[in-house]
């Protein structure tokens, strides 16, 4: 069974202020990971696909690194507001696409 | 554009009820099906998988099975409903190139 840990599981952080939270996983026969951002009341919505080691994404003010050798990915919010306030999943691809989820960390904004 | 929908959004069934849950995919072809459960507290969890129609891939032994009559159609169904079956039923499918998933707006089931 594949185990993907994230950590913190909540983080509350002054609006405005940057933080970042992390996702490790089993680092052989890795295939991609994926970020999701899921808002209360909404539905899960993909951030980021990562595929290669040392791979780096930013979408606005949000970015994401990936280190498949160590096995870890870095999600980073810089400078947050209060609609990112959400819980971020990373999710790893176990063969024939099937998505392991992780735990999930909860970010609250504080204004 | 392609878009994927679930029903119904809320149910309150008592234990021992059967459950059916609906999930259809418009826009796309032969698309990756998934059901996923969240639990009070805890992450997502998948239950099912599909490749295509009439394959099912079943991740974790439990009283919920899944069948997909349809290309584009996914079902989730009980015949007796547990309290533990009580969460949020999330569909999704995904892009086969990626993987990305693509979630239906969920279905929040409550046992008592």
């Amino acid at each position: 069974i594949l185990n993907v840990e994230q950590s913190p599981q909540s983080l509350h952080v002054q609006e405005g202020d940057s933080t970042n939270f992390t996702c490790s996983f089993p680092s052989s026969n890795f295939y991609a990971l994926h970020w999701y951002r899921w808002e209360t009341a909404k539905s899960p919505e993909a951030l980021f696909v990562m595929t290669l080691n040392g791979d780096e994404k930013k979408k606005g003010r949000i970015s994401a690194t990936l280190n498949t050798k160590e096995g870890y990915s870095y999600l980073y919010i810089k400078g947050s507001q209060p609609e990112d306030s959400a819980t971020y999943l990373c999710a790893l691809i176990q063969g024939a696409q099937k998505l392991v989820f992780g735990q999930g960390t909860r970010l609250t904004i504080n204004p | 554009s392609q878009t994927i929908h679930q029903w119904p959004a809320t149910l309150v069934q008592p234990v021992g009820s059967p459950l059916s849950l609906e999930c259809t995919v418009e826009g796309t072809s032969n698309p990756n099906l998934y059901w996923y459960r969240q639990a009070a507290g805890r992450g997502l969890q998948l239950l099912f998988y599909s490749v295509g129609i009439g394959q099912i891939s079943s991740e974790v032994p439990q009283n919920l099975s899944a069948s997909r009559p349809q290309d584009r159609q996914f079902i989730l169904s009980s015949k007796k409903l547990l309290l533990s079956d009580s969460g949020f039923y999330l569909c999704a499918w995904s892009v086969r190139a990626t993987g990305e998933l693509f979630f239906g707006e969920g279905s929040r089931l409550t046992v008592l």
